[in-house]
């Protein structure tokens, strides 16, 4: 099974408004934490929010918050606002200990597109 | 302060030779981290270092990669007898301690292309 899953290849969003990206996660650690990075033509990884999860409110930066449903495994990105800036390809991410070491799993990311 | 570097940003090699990338981690930063971005792909971790433990190195794709971290700072990723397939942008990044739960910064990245 993915451990962490992107299913949206590609969003369009006008600018100005709110979009959601989408993630869901799979672990059987209780312990882990969810990022998300944004990563732009230039290729830098951005990091932008993160999530633990034992943590009980929605982790919210800015303009960027994460819409954290444990029992679902999901754990959505929400850009309000958004801005021509914002196009870039965004990826989920999760951290959790397996065998005395760190895992890291990227989903594959959702390329988003902020029209004028 | 200053983040993660990578030198070279841009390496391209004929298939067979072998390729050394760097990375710079930010200063007093303990863990540091390799992955490898092939064109249109999420990130593929490859290894993990923290302080002076054995370094995790699950995820390097075969024995032609190798890498160490000396001194608990700089780290050097060698791929040996590069193939195409070897072509991608690596990533380094580095965190504050190496805990399960810490947010990584990464670098700019090598574009390495295998001719």
């Amino acid at each position: 099974a993915q451990k962490i899953t992107q299913t949206q290849p590609g969003m369009f969003v006008q600018e100005k408004e709110a979009v959601t990206l989408d993630c869901t996660y799979d672990t059987s650690d209780p312990s882990y934490g969810l990022f998300w990075y944004k990563q732009p033509s230039s290729g830098e990884m951005i990091f932008l929010i993160y999530q633990g999860s034992y943590d009980q409110q929605n982790a919210t930066e800015g303009r960027y918050s994460l819409n954290f449903q444990k029992a679902r495994k999901s754990a959505n990105l929400v850009i309000s606002a958004s801005q021509l800036g914002d196009s870039a390809m965004y990826f989920c991410a999760m951290r959790e200990l397996s065998g005395g070491y760190q895992k890291v799993t990227f989903g594959i990311g959702t390329k988003l597109q902020v029209i004028p | 302060g200053a983040g993660v570097s990578q030198s070279p940003s841009n390496k391209v090699t004929e298939k067979g030779k072998d390729v050394e990338l760097r990375c710079d981690p930010i200063s007093g930063h303990t863990a540091l981290y390799w992955y490898r971005q092939s064109l249109g792909q999420g990130l593929e971790f490859l290894i993990y270092f923290q302080g002076n433990s054995a370094p995790d190195k699950s995820g390097l794709p075969s024995d032609r990669f190798s890498a160490e971290r000396t001194g608990g700072s700089v780290s050097t990723l060698t791929i040996q007898r590069t193939q195409q397939e070897d072509s991608a942008v690596y990533l380094c990044a580095s965190s504050e301690s190496g805990r399960a739960l810490e947010t990584q910064y990464f670098g700019p990245g090598t574009r390495l292309l295998v001719l």
